[in-house]
């Protein structure tokens, strides 16, 4: 069965103290894996897809990283409006399975 | 602003009641799934439609919840009779493909149903 782990479950950070979020999998044959940001009340919304071992996405503060085990998502100098919860997702044959997600809090 | 649609926003209901939600995808998406989302269990996958076609929907209690695609613009979520363990937040997406290319699924801004 296709396991999707995030860690920590929540995380706590002052502005400006950067950080990595981790998502671990167990998916054999893994076609792509996502990361989501979803703010309190809102729906999820995408961020990165990483599709292989070794590849790099950046988006602002934010860059994510995939090996054949885990992707990280790691954070640069976070400020308060980066808050929010981070789902990362793997597909394999079927659609995305959901890990339950980083609850990263910002404080300036 | 092309955004996917969902209503009602929020729904209180009681046991044993019939729930009916809607989901307008963005015009153009072939593929619209449906979540549900709790503190205990995550973003669960209920079922999902490409080309209004229904694919899979083992995620969902067969005995009370149906999903149905009347046509391109609507997919509706039903649970006949709720039950207090639906509570959650449900959530539509769309999106172009169910191949790693373009699999981005946008999200709706949810409904959160409360089952007394």
């Amino acid at each position: 069965e296709d396991q999707v782990t995030q860690s920590p479950e929540a995380l706590r950070l002052q502005e400006g103290e950067s950080s990595s979020l981790n998502c671990s999998y167990t998916v054999s044959g893994l076609r792509g894996l996502f990361w989501y940001r979803q703010d309190p009340g809102k729906g999820p919304e995408f961020l990165f897809t990483l599709y292989s071992a070794g590849e790099e996405k950046e988006k602002e503060r934010l860059k994510a990283t995939l090996t054949k085990k885990e992707s990280f998502l790691h954070i640069t100098a976070p400020k308060p409006e980066d808050s929010a919860t981070y789902l990362c997702a793997v597909l394999r044959g079927t659609p995305l399975v959901f890990g339950k997600g980083t609850r990263l809090s910002v404080i300036a | 602003d092309a955004r996917v649609t969902q209503t009602p926003r929020h729904k209180v209901t009681e046991m044993g009641q019939e729930v009916t939600m809607r989901c307008q995808p963005i015009l153009g998406h072939n593929t619209v799934f449906w979540y549900r989302q709790t503190m205990m269990q995550g973003l669960e996958l209920l079922a999902y439609f490409r080309n209004r076609a229904p694919l899979d929907d083992s995620g969902m209690p067969k005995d009370r919840f149906s999903a149905e695609m009347p046509d391109a613009t609507l997919a509706t979520l039903k649970i006949q009779p709720s039950e207090p363990r639906d509570s959650a937040v449900y959530f539509c997406a769309s999106g172009l493909s169910l191949s790693v290319v373009n699999n981005e699924q946008f999200f709706g801004p949810g409904t959160r149903l409360t089952v007394l």
